[in-house]
């Protein structure tokens, strides 16, 4: 199976630590999405990724996450600095042009104590 | 204007039954709206999708309904079997922006 694929699926980290994720699209997919939700809601978008360029950030994106998709493949997300409020899953997405199918990875439940 | 509100926030149906999930959406510019089944612990897997020049899609047991003027469509499941409870969401997007908006979600129980 071929599909998107996160690590870590989960991570438990103190107040103030940073943390980083990793995405691993479907190979031949240009474009990449990051996603947060929370339990009960659905999820919001953070930010999008045409091959290697960052086209779109939330305003949900404050100064201490940050995305990277360096040689337009795999992506990282790093969160500085966590709060609390952070504590969340965070998906990522792939898809093959514009309206192409997102097809989803199982996402990385993070937990800030 | 960007929100896409969803009802009922819970739906329980027997076995055969028909559930019906309904969303509503302000913004004009929408014009690609999918619906989404999350399991728990999984990521959400797309269903099916329609876009605003037809009023209904069907893709096996799952049907989109769509109404442009009064920015609403539904979901309905045919003949709905436990293995489908699941959360389910909408959403909503355009081509001028490749950002989905999404419901807050509906869950979604068949009991045997």
């Amino acid at each position: 199976d071929t599909g998107v694929s996160q690590d870590p699926r989960h991570k438990i980290t103190k107040r103030g630590q940073n943390v980083t994720f990793r995405c691993d699209p479907i190979s031949e997919h240009n474009r990449l999405y990051w996603y947060r939700q929370t339990l009960g809601q659905g999820p919001e978008f953070l930010t999008y990724f045409q091959n290697e360029a960052q086209l779109e950030k939330s305003r949900l994106l404050s100064d201490r996450f940050s995305a990277e998709r360096p040689k337009g493949s795999f992506s990282t997300l790093e969160i500085q600095r966590t709060e609390q409020g952070d504590s969340a899953m965070y998906l990522c997405a792939s898809s093959l042009g514009g309206f192409g199918t997102q097809y989803f990875g199982p996402g990385t439940r993070l937990t800030v104590l | 204007q960007q929100q896409v509100k969803q009802s009922p926030q819970s739906l329980i149906v027997q076995k055969g039954g028909i559930p019906i999930i309904n969303c509503a959406y302000e913004n004009t510019a929408f014009d690609y709206f999918p619906w989404y089944q999350q399991f728990p612990g999984k990521g959400p897997a797309l269903l099916i999708a329609i876009r605003p020049d037809v009023s209904e899609k069907k893709e096996g047991r799952f049907t989109i309904s769509f109404n442009k003027s009064a920015k609403q469509f539904s979901l309905h499941i045919m003949d709905s079997q436990p293995g489908d409870s699941a959360t389910y969401f909408c959403a909503a997007g355009g081509d001028s922006n490749y950002q989905l908006i999404w419901g807050a979600g509906t869950k979604l129980i068949i009991k045997p």
